[in-house]
């Protein structure tokens, strides 16, 4: 296992609904990360975090909310999503946000009716 | 702005034949150059990395990657193919010039399928 965790691995939600990603590492890093993944598209950067500080946000609609509360955990929280919301979301987290060897977790697989 | 290319979504290659997958770069500055990997129902795994230095680089599972300036290029290699080896391959680039953030710009994937 790379030491990134996210839960849940599958999600189907309405559109009205609300839900929360998670993502903890247990690899001591200081930078975490959100990325969207779709069939046959570049993964897209959607946040990062160095030291518990938002550093980018790649123009994410506000459906999508971040958190972080500490360097170990990463959320993201979803509201009123639309169907072409519905992907694989993968966290990922690396020593510092200079560094690029990233550590991706398995990803939560997201269904949006 | 940084972006990465890969040409081909899917790469075929007979094991033990020799494969390439391919990418090429634009950035403004100096680039940072990775591949990764990623099997069904994972995450990316680090492959490899050209930081500077020698441009023929070497990584995990006997893979290497030359980084061509000239062509801006960054082509995945392998000299003999495993089946095991059949995955999705990204690659990806950070562009060193000044202003242009931290984290990574990856490519759309191309799948290998390695074939008995």
């Amino acid at each position: 296992e790379t030491g990134v965790t996210q839960t849940p691995r599958h999600l189907v939600m309405g559109m009205t609904n609300k839900k929360s990603l998670k993502c903890e590492q247990h690899l001591g890093h200081n930078a975490m990360y959100w990325y969207k993944q779709s069939a046959k598209k570049p993964l897209e950067l959607m946040f990062v975090y160095n030291f518990k500080e938002q550093t980018e946000n790649n123009s994410v609609p506000s459906r999508f909310s971040p958190e972080c509360p500490n360097s170990s955990h990463l959320f993201l929280h979803l509201h009123t999503l639309q169907p072409e919301d519905s992907a694989l979301y993968l966290c990922a987290s690396s020593q510092g946000a200079g560094n690029e060897k990233l550590f991706f977790g398995s990803g939560t697989q997201l269904s949006v009716l | 702005a940084q972006s990465v290319a890969q040409p081909e979504d899917q790469v075929n290659v007979a094991e033990g034949n020799p494969l390439t997958v391919k990418c090429t770069y634009s950035v403004s500055g100096n680039p940072y150059l990775f591949w990764y990997v990623q099997y069904p129902n994972r995450g990316l795994q680090f492959l490899l990395k050209y930081i500077t230095g020698d441009n023929l680089v070497k990584g995990s599972y006997g893979f290497e990657a030359e980084f061509n300036k000239s062509q801006t290029s960054f082509h995945l290699k392998k000299p003999s193919a495993l089946v095991s080896d059949s995955a999705l391959y990204f690659c990806a680039v950070r562009d060193m010039g000044k202003g242009t953030g931290y984290a990574l710009n990856f490519g759309k994937g191309t799948s290998l399928l390695v074939t008995p």
